[in-house]
């Protein structure tokens, strides 16, 4: 089963400032790395996908880099509602795993 | 637009079963893999389940292999998780979800709470 690890495990961020996420997986997932937003009491909601292609009405202020085995989600400016849980995920291998989540909190 | 709505969660008694149904619309349910994710009470995702679009290949995750079958209904367009000899450390929100590559879609979930 492949590990995904992701880091910090909690960012703390001013409102307009730029946040990074890191996210390294145990051996090589090509680009097969999606990342998604969870508020607390919501389902998951995808946001990249293909490690840097953003979903259908993603803002552009998310964006996502990498391949291989280290992987970055970039928040450029963030906004009230950005506040929440990030998770990355693989689908290179069955079984798909997620990494524990960073929480992206206001400064 | 597409929605995927959970139902059949509850409080169960450890050894018992449970049945989850996921109502799909909105999308050719019959072109999508199907999921079922868990996440525990402030814990994180976990990959349950999953099904191909036809539903002659499924794969699950070691903890549930042999007590949790996923299957479908293409014709009434939808998913369905049998969850049989349930133990505490199934307690979780599951939610029912749909890929092409990744999973774009999720359901609101259903909670499970497996509990003397």
């Amino acid at each position: 089963e492949i590990v995904m690890t992701q880091s910090p495990a909690t960012l703390s961020v001013s409102l307009g400032e730029r946040a990074t996420l890191s996210c390294r997986a145990s051996q090589n997932i090509n680009s097969n790395l999606a990342w998604y937003q969870q508020n607390p009491g919501q389902a998951p909601r995808l946001l990249i996908y293909g490690a840097s292609t953003r979903a259908t009405g993603i803002p552009a202020r998310f964006s996502g880099s990498g391949s291989g085995t280290e992987f970055t989600l970039t928040i450029s400016s963030l906004q009230s509602e950005d506040f929440a849980v990030y998770f990355c995920q693989q689908y290179n291998n069955w079984p798909w795993t997620f990494g524990q989540g960073n929480k992206v909190e206001i400064k | 637009e597409v929605q995927l709505v959970e139902s059949g969660g509850g409080l169960v008694q450890p050894g018992g079963s449970l049945r989850l149904s996921c109502a799909a619309s909105g999308f050719p349910f019959s072109s999508y893999w199907m999921h079922w994710v868990r996440q525990a009470p402030g814990k994180g995702l976990v990959w349950v389940s999953r099904i191909s679009s036809d539903g002659s290949s499924t794969n699950y995750a070691d903890s549930v292999k042999g007590r949790f079958t996923i299957s479908r209904d293409n014709a009434e367009n939808t998913l369905y998780l049998q969850m049989n000899s349930l133990r505490a450390e199934d307690t979780a929100m599951y939610y029912c979800a749909r890929s092409w590559s990744a999973v774009d879609y999720w359901g609101q979930g259903t909670l499970v709470t497996v509990s003397s």
